[in-house]
């Protein structure tokens, strides 16, 4: 079967440092990615993993552990826009297509002044 | 910079009424997808297209659903005869070549089934 899971809601300071977690068990894997939606509006992309280890891009990193099934979004010097759902999704392989996006239920990550 | 683009932004039907959903996909990408988001929930997957066939489809795509590109540019997402329950958002995405590759999402749109 297919799940991803991630808290529901999370809350953060202003300033500080945030991580997303993330644990999935589907059938195939070929890549793993974290989109951010604001309320209302399309999934943005953030980071994508396929091997294990850590991507940067910024203010954002992305760690994956294939073995056990993890990944974690790392938010630093959390700014008020930060403010969003923030989804895992996991990218199946069939064939010879890219395979379609399985997504969790989405982080909701609120930033207090 | 490049952008998917949907048509309507929002849309009211009756029951039982046909609608399009139209997607213009980013000009070079060569996958096309279909998702939907009801109201509070998750992202949920419809529907894959490459090389002018479905290449993936999921439970909740069934005959109600059809995809179509017409023409070199448009992705079209039919729903046949509509009902309560497909009220939601309906996302379009393309992804380029290659398997390393993320999807980029069309602003969407609400339907909603009355």
């Amino acid at each position: 079967g297919q799940n991803i899971d991630q808290p529901t809601e999370m809350t953060a300071t202003e300033g500080a440092i945030v991580q997303i977690n993330c644990t999935y068990q589907t059938s195939g894997f070929n890549g793993l990615f974290w989109y951010q939606q604001h309320a209302g509006e399309a999934p943005t992309f953030l980071s994508y993993n396929v091997l294990d280890g850590l991507e940067e891009k910024g203010r954002f990193s992305s760690f994956l552990s294939r073995s056990k099934g993890y990944s974690y979004l790392l938010l630093k010097e959390l700014q008020m826009k930060d403010s969003a759902s923030y989804l895992c999704a996991v990218r199946e392989n069939y064939g010879g297509s890219q395979g379609n996006l399985i997504f969790g239920k989405g982080t909701k990550l609120s930033v207090k002044p | 910079e490049p952008e998917v683009t949907q048509t309507p932004s929002h849309q009211v039907t009756q029951m039982g009424q046909e609608v399009i959903l139209r997607c213009v996909p980013i000009s070079n990408h060569l996958y096309f997808y279909w998702y939907r988001q009801i109201l509070g929930q998750k992202v949920e997957f419809l529907v894959s297209f490459y090389n002018n066939e479905i290449s993936e489809k999921s439970e909740i795509f069934d005959d109600q659903f059809s995809v179509e590109r017409p023409d070199g540019s448009n992705f079209t997402l039919k729903i046949r005869s509509t009902k309560l329950e497909d009220s939601a958002m309906y996302f379009c995405a393309s992804s380029g070549g290659g398997r390393n590759t993320e999807a980029f999402f069309g602003q969407g749109t609400r339907l909603t089934v009355v």
